[in-house]
């Protein structure tokens, strides 16, 4: 049980096209997701928490404007990334916990992000 | 400020020698502290949740510890199939706080090779 799917797993694409990304949770609701991002040899950084049917909560120095977050329904999430940059190049990850909250996460498998 | 450090940032270890991982943390008040485990490329795999001092989790060849400021993660008799790296994560907050706050804060991991 609580497993997260994420799709695409890897995506290259131009400088100044937009991505999306999406996370799906198959055996259980989420009221909350969770998006973080990861540079090698780096922490886990949170860079939103996804509600359903609400606005998304971004973390400081996160621009809300350039990674647009979607939580259409209680088992999915989007991540879009607009007008891409060689810098927003990096390991997206998605999570949810079945309990809802910030508690005990379960992750997706990731999207490695290239931008050309 | 909360912060999570883990120690050392990477192990060899050979075969069958065993060894502990450590995870210290500064907190205002622990609602949880959790252990993943992450293999190349991929996102983190649930491992553990502890919650107050004195407890312990086992899975397999793992066990987990708490203590008021910090966490270990026992490796015993390793396999090469162990080798990832491991993080560790805390919430913090008071549990008896109904809310949404105590995001997860990540630790940079430790990256464990078990040589056979």
């Amino acid at each position: 049980g609580a497993v997260v799917s994420q799709h695409p797993s890897w995506v290259i694409c131009k400088s100044g096209t937009s991505v999306k990304i999406e996370c799906r949770s198959l055996d259980f609701q989420a009221t909350t997701m969770f998006w973080y991002r990861q540079f090698p040899k780096q922490s886990l950084m949170l860079m939103a928490t996804s509600n359903e049917g609400s606005k998304a909560t971004y973390e400081q120095g996160v621009e809300k404007d350039k990674f647009l977050i979607n939580h259409a329904s209680l088992t999915l999430s989007t991540l879009t990334v607009t007008s891409a940059h060689p810098e927003d190049s990096s390991f997206y990850i998605c999570s949810a916990s079945p309990a809802g909250g910030p508690g005990e996460q379960f992750f997706g498998p990731g999207t490695r992000l290239t931008v050309l | 400020e909360d912060q999570v450090t883990q120690s050392p940032e990477a192990l060899r270890l050979q075969e069958g020698e065993s060894s502990s991982l450590n995870c210290s943390y500064t907190v205002s008040g622990l609602r949880g502290l959790f252990w993943y485990r992450q293999d190349p490329g991929k996102g983190p795999e649930f491992l553990f949740t502890l919650y107050s001092a004195g407890e312990e989790k086992e899975k397999e060849r793992l066990k987990a510890t708490l203590t008021k400021k910090e966490s270990f993660l026992h490796i015993t008799a390793p396999k090469p199939e162990d080798s990832a790296t491991y993080l560790c994560a805390v919430q913090a907050g008071s549990r008896d706080y109904g809310g949404s706050q105590g995001n997860l804060i990540f630790g940079k991991g430790t990256k464990l090779s078990v040589k056979p």
